[in-house]
């Protein structure tokens, strides 16, 4: 069955530190992954995608994340965090069908609070 | 461009009634998705609408159907409704083709939701 894993509920950063949120998955062929934030009583945002190519992707508001296929992960990462990071961070799969169709089927991970203190 | 919106924002239904929901997908993206959100399940995929077809479904009863129009926008129904249907429920679009092609784009863009309360 494919999977995402998020094992963190919580993760606490003082503002200024690096952050990592971490994400692991579980797919059959290429996976295609995403991290979205949640924002109290909002929708969720797009931050970033793996789809192809490079390993390290950079996203909105200086995220970045790093595709490790050897350890199934692709961990959010920010050098510098700021206390308006802080929110409900989640990694999604996208289960690949191949061929020509695709599929709008996004595979949830539990969610990471990201609480950054001044 | 104007995001996704999803009406009504909040909802508050008695158990045994039904509920249309209703979103508007960006201008131009054709797939809509529904997912539904809850603190004990996360995000659980419902349905997902292409070209006015349904093109996947998720793991919900048969009292949770969807449709989509020709101007691609969708409404989700809940019939019967359940104490444990509180939820919120987000709907997003994407820029899908139905294949890839350069204006294929991956990722899916969030409306706000719509809180739904069952009383």
């Amino acid at each position: 069955a494919q999977s995402v894993a998020q094992p963190e509920d919580q993760v606490n950063v003082a503002e200024g530190n690096p952050l990592t949120v971490k994400c692991t998955y579980s797919v059959s062929g290429n996976p295609y992954l995403f991290w979205y934030v949640q924002y109290p009583n909002r929708g969720l945002q797009f931050l970033l995608k793996y789809i192809t190519g490079d390993n390290l992707v950079k996203g909105s508001y200086g995220f970045e994340a790093e595709f490790n296929k050897s350890q199934t992960s692709f961990h959010l990462k920010k050098p510098s965090a700021l206390v308006s990071d802080s929110a409900l961070y989640f990694c999604a799969v996208r289960p690949y069908q191949g061929g020509s169709s695709n599929t709008g089927k996004l595979i949830f991970g539990q969610g990471t609070t990201l609480q950054v203190k001044p | 461009k104007a995001g996704v919106t999803q009406t009504p924002r909040y909802l508050i239904k008695t158990r045994g009634q039904q509920v249309t929901l209703s979103c508007s997908p960006i201008s131009g993206h054709r797939s809509v998705s529904w997912y539904q959100q809850t603190p004990g399940q996360g995000l659980q995929f419902l349905f997902e609408y292409f070209s006015e077809t349904q093109r996947n479904k998720g793991n919900f009863p048969g009292r949770f159907s969807g449709r989509q129009f020709s101007n691609s926008r969708s409404e989700m129904n809940v019939s019967t409704l359940e104490l444990g249907d509180s939820a919120l429920y987000l709907c997003a679009s994407s820029l899908d083709r139905g294949r890839k092609t350069a204006q294929f784009s991956y990722e899916q863009y969030f409306g706000p939701g719509t809180r739904l309360t069952v009383t």
